[in-house]
């Protein structure tokens, strides 16, 4: 059975340090991956997605970056954060090609700047 | 105009009574339709998918009006555990999802 990791689970991180999440795929290949990232009481907002490996779509401007250097792996990324990136960041796989197959979330990271 | 939309709620029922919540897309080239529920601070899980023809699972519902471009889910006999916010989620053309900013649910004793 398919299985996706993300971590750190929390993460608390000084303004303008840099920032690497991490999230990897099991039991499946050539998946879709997206980050989302969802503000406290607010709904999720897409922030990167990939079909394949070094192929990224970036659907907001902002200080963060993505990358896919493998198969199963998708990397957030920042070299400064904002106080504005405080949030609850989702990783997401689906069935690349599959038109009728849902997503499916890691457990997510909580990522507060003081 | 925001690709899904949803009543924020929040909706208070009490235990074993029925709810229905409604979600409306604006594309009407979608092509898939799911319904997720996420709890407090945890991620999105999905709770099913919606087809064309209704589809239900256990004391859940789910129904596709293609014409009014709208999705229904429909929870019977409420359980405490019921407490949750319901998101719903439509896929188009492409590989994104889009997603509801959610409904949220508290089943009352």
């Amino acid at each position: 059975s398919q299985t996706i990791h993300q971590w750190p689970a929390t993460l608390v991180q000084p303004v303008g340090s840099p920032l690497s999440l991490e999230c990897t795929v099991e039991g499946t290949s050539n998946p879709n991956l997206y980050w989302y990232r969802q503000a406290a009481g607010r709904g999720l907002q897409l922030l990167f997605y990939s079909i394949g490996i070094d192929q990224i779509s970036s659907e907001v401007p902002q200080n963060l970056s993505a990358s896919r250097p493998q198969d199963r792996q998708f990397i957030l990324s920042s070299k400064k954060l904002l106080l504005s990136d405080s949030g609850f960041y989702l990783c997401a796989w689906s069935v690349g090609g599959h038109v009728n197959q849902p997503q499916h979330f890691g457990d997510g990271t909580r990522l507060s700047i003081l | 105009r925001k690709e899904v939309e949803q009543d924020p709620g929040p909706f208070n029922v009490p235990e074993g009574a029925t709810v229905a919540f409604n979600c409306t897309y604006s594309n009407s080239a979608s092509q898939s339709f799911f319904w997720y529920r996420q709890d407090c601070r945890k991620e999105p899980k999905l709770l099913m998918s919606v087809y064309s023809s209704g589809n239900e699972d256990g004391r859940f519902t789910a129904q596709l009006n293609r014409a009014s471009q709208y999705i229904s889910l429909l929870i019977r006999d409420s359980k405490l555990s019921d407490s949750a916010t319901y998101l719903c989620v439509v896929k188009g053309t492409g590989n994104q999802f889009y997603f509801g900013t959610g409904t949220s649910l508290t089943v009352i004793p």
